[in-house]
């Protein structure tokens, strides 16, 4: 299958501050889908990016697919408490997941 | 709302025990996926199906086998669970169109002693 990489594995921020998650796929991707999880919880479907070059936003989380449909990157702006746990994408080829980004504020 | 319900929440079973975790849609979809969920690594997936009576591989089938005799309902079985197989098992589904989002289950902690 294809290998969906995801960096970093952990980010622990200060409240208020952003966070980056990053997605690389070795082979093109028809779209993506991105999943937070929260802690004890299962992966709950945020947003999925089907164009190349792609960019939506849910209120202060941006989401982009880059040109080439082979990566892919969540941004937080102005981190909250609620924001905490794990980032997961998904190259929808066939539903391989990253390891996921594993996000900590400290209030 | 789509509700897909695995039948236990913990679970703990002794090596060389037969183990059936169940996964149960509400939602008549065609497509159900078994993941198995450890720190580091992420959701791996071990088996799915795109209707009854079919299965594929997955990335890590090796130790387990599914059953899917109706639609709505996937089962993984452990055939003879191991300790390594301890685990959180998270089972999904997906209508049969494309680009649609996974819809997943409360997971099962399994622990094999």
């Amino acid at each position: 299958g294809q290998q969906v990489m995801q960096i970093p594995q952990y980010q622990h921020v200060q409240e208020g501050e952003d966070f980056t998650t990053y997605c690389n796929s070795s082979t093109t991707l028809s779209n993506i889908q991105w999943y937070k999880q929260r802690p004890g919880g299962h992966p709950v479907f945020l947003i999925q990016l089907v164009k190349s070059g792609e960019v939506k936003k849910q209120k202060r989380l941006t989401f982009q697919f880059g040109e080439a449909k082979k990566n892919s990157s969540l941004h937080i702006t102005a981190t909250q408490t609620t924001d905490v746990g794990t980032y997961f994408c998904a190259g929808h080829n066939d539903m391989r997941f990253g390891a996921g980004t594993r996000l900590t504020v400290k209030p | 709302d789509v509700k897909v319900t695995q039948s236990s929440r913990y679970l703990v079973k002794r090596t060389g025990e037969k183990v059936f975790l169940e996964c149960v849609q509400d939602m008549d979809h065609e497509n159900m996926f078994w993941y198995r969920q450890d720190p580091g690594l992420g959701l791996r997936l071990i088996y799915f199906s795109y209707d009854v009576k079919m299965k594929e591989k997955g990335d890590i089938p090796e130790g387990y086998s599914v059953s899917r005799e109706k639609k709505e309902r996937f089962s993984l079985i452990l055939e003879s669970a191991s300790t390594n197989q301890t685990s959180m098992y998270l089972c999904a589904s997906t209508p049969y169109r494309v680009n649609q989002p996974q819809h997943f289950g409360d997971g099962t902690r399994l622990s094999i002693l």
